[in-house]
This record gives structure tokens, C-alpha cells and sequence, in this order.
């Protein structure tokens, strides 16, 4: 079984700081990992994703997340923030012999202050 | 525009009252699925369908059916809706080999009162 692990519920930030939100997760299997933000009242949609190769890995709006194996961990960071980068993003994961499921965190609420 | 819409986007009804929430994808996915969204548990799947009447339960399905009659559609059913299946509820779609990259429609936020 898998799970993910957002210890941050919310991450209060200003504008242009840079900021980390961290997810570690738990499998037995190998597993690919995912960021999803969500807007407010929209869906979710895709910010990055790991599925081999280099740890450190880019996405969308200026987001990146390192790999880290030995640590169970994915977290994402951004060097600068945006007022408009206001959201819930989850972090998830899915086995790579059953890729269709994906497991979510809880989710951490990025709040950026002018 | 290629995109995954539901209806109605918001809903109150009452206890015991049977209600359908539709699913459309327009990007010929096989793979679909619902999840409900609670407050400090994220996303949790009630249940999939890897292609046209094929389903499964997710790891919350109690309470919840659905259908697949055409590859578009996925209806999520409530037959008899209680109070805690109060929540926030997506659809998502994913194409063959997807590898976790799913596509997710706005949400519907249900009240059961």
C-alpha cells in the first residue's frame, strides 16, 4: 500500500519569497510522483511530475521538485512567488504496476501576502 | 477544447433523495474515475472504470454506483444520499499509458441536508 504525507497544512508566504512545500511518501512498490494544483474553485490540474531519469524536475509556472529516494521525498519549491500562485497543491503518488490509481496527501494551502 | 466537464456544479438536496451526477470527457479516454475532496484528507477515489462497462470500487465507494454505458460518460449515483456524503467531487480522466497524469473536471460541491 502507499500513502503521502503533507505535514504542512498551510504555508503563509510573501510575494516574490521563494518557498518549499514538502511531501514524503511510503511504498513498497516503485512509484511515479505528482503535483497537482488546484486553484481556487477549480479542478485540478497537473504541475509536474517524476517518472525516471533526473530527480530534479520542472514544471509548470516556474516549479520544480527534487526526487530524493533514500528519503522518501518530493518536495516543491519555487524560487519567487506570485500572488497568483495562491492555491491547494497535493502531492501525489501511483504504483508503476498499476498506474492508473493515484494516492493524494492532504494537501498544503499556499497563502502568498503582498 | 479538450476537457472534462460535470454537471450540476453545485447541488443541496435532502437526506434519502437520489441524485446523479454526470461526467463527460471529449478526449476519448478509457480511464475514469470519481473522487470526493474533504477538508484535511485530499482526494479519495470512490471508483473507476478502465473502459466501457468495466468498473471497479476505489477506497471509498460505500453509499456511491456508477455506470459506464459509453466511453464519454461516467455517472456518478447516489441512491440514497446521508448527510456525510457531503462533500466536494471530482471526475478525472486518463489516457492509455497515462502513468498517473490524470485530467480533472471543476467539481461538484454536494450538501445533503
Amino acid at each position: 500500500a502507499q500513502s503521502v504525507t503533507q505535514l504542512d497544512s498551510q504555508v503563509p508566504v510573501f510575494e516574490e519569497a521563494p518557498v518549499e512545500l514538502r511531501c514524503n511518501y511510503s511504498s513498497s512498490v516503485s512509484v511515479y510522483l505528482f503535483w497537482y494544483v488546484q486553484y481556487p474553485n477549480q479542478g485540478l490540474q497537473l504541475l509536474l511530475k517524476y517518472l525516471s531519469g533526473s530527480t530534479l524536475v520542472k514544471g509548470i509556472n516556474g516549479f520544480e521538485a527534487e526526487f530524493n529516494k533514500s528519503q522518501t521525498s518530493f518536495h516543491l519549491r519555487k524560487p519567487s512567488v506570485h500572488i497568483s500562485d495562491t492555491a491547494e497543491y497535493f502531492c501525489a503518488v501511483t504504483p508503476m504496476d498499476s498506474s492508473y490509481k493515484l494516492i493524494f496527501g492532504s494537501g498544503t494551502r499556499l497563502l502568498v501576502r503582498p | 477544447e479538450a476537457q472534462v466537464t460535470q454537471n450540476p456544479r453545485y447541488l443541496i438536496t435532502v437526506t434519502g433523495k437520489k441524485l446523479t451526477v454526470t461526467c463527460s470527457q471529449n478526449m476519448n479516454h478509457e480511464y475514469m474515475s470519481w473522487y470526493r475532496q474533504d477538508p484535511g484528507l485530499g482526494l479519495r477515489q470512490i471508483y473507476y472504470s478502465m473502459n466501457v462497462e468495466v468498473t471497479d470500487k476505489g477506497d471509498v465507494p460505500e453509499g456511491y454506483k456508477v455506470s459506464r454505458k459509453e466511453k464519454r460518460n461516467f455517472p456518478l449515483i447516489l441512491e440514497s444520499p446521508s448527510p456525510n456524503q457531503t462533500s466536494l467531487y471530482f471526475c478525472a480522466s486518463s489516457p492509455p499509458g497515462g502513468m498517473g497524469t490524470q485530467y480533472f473536471g471543476p467539481g461538484t460541491r454536494l450538501l445533503v441536508l
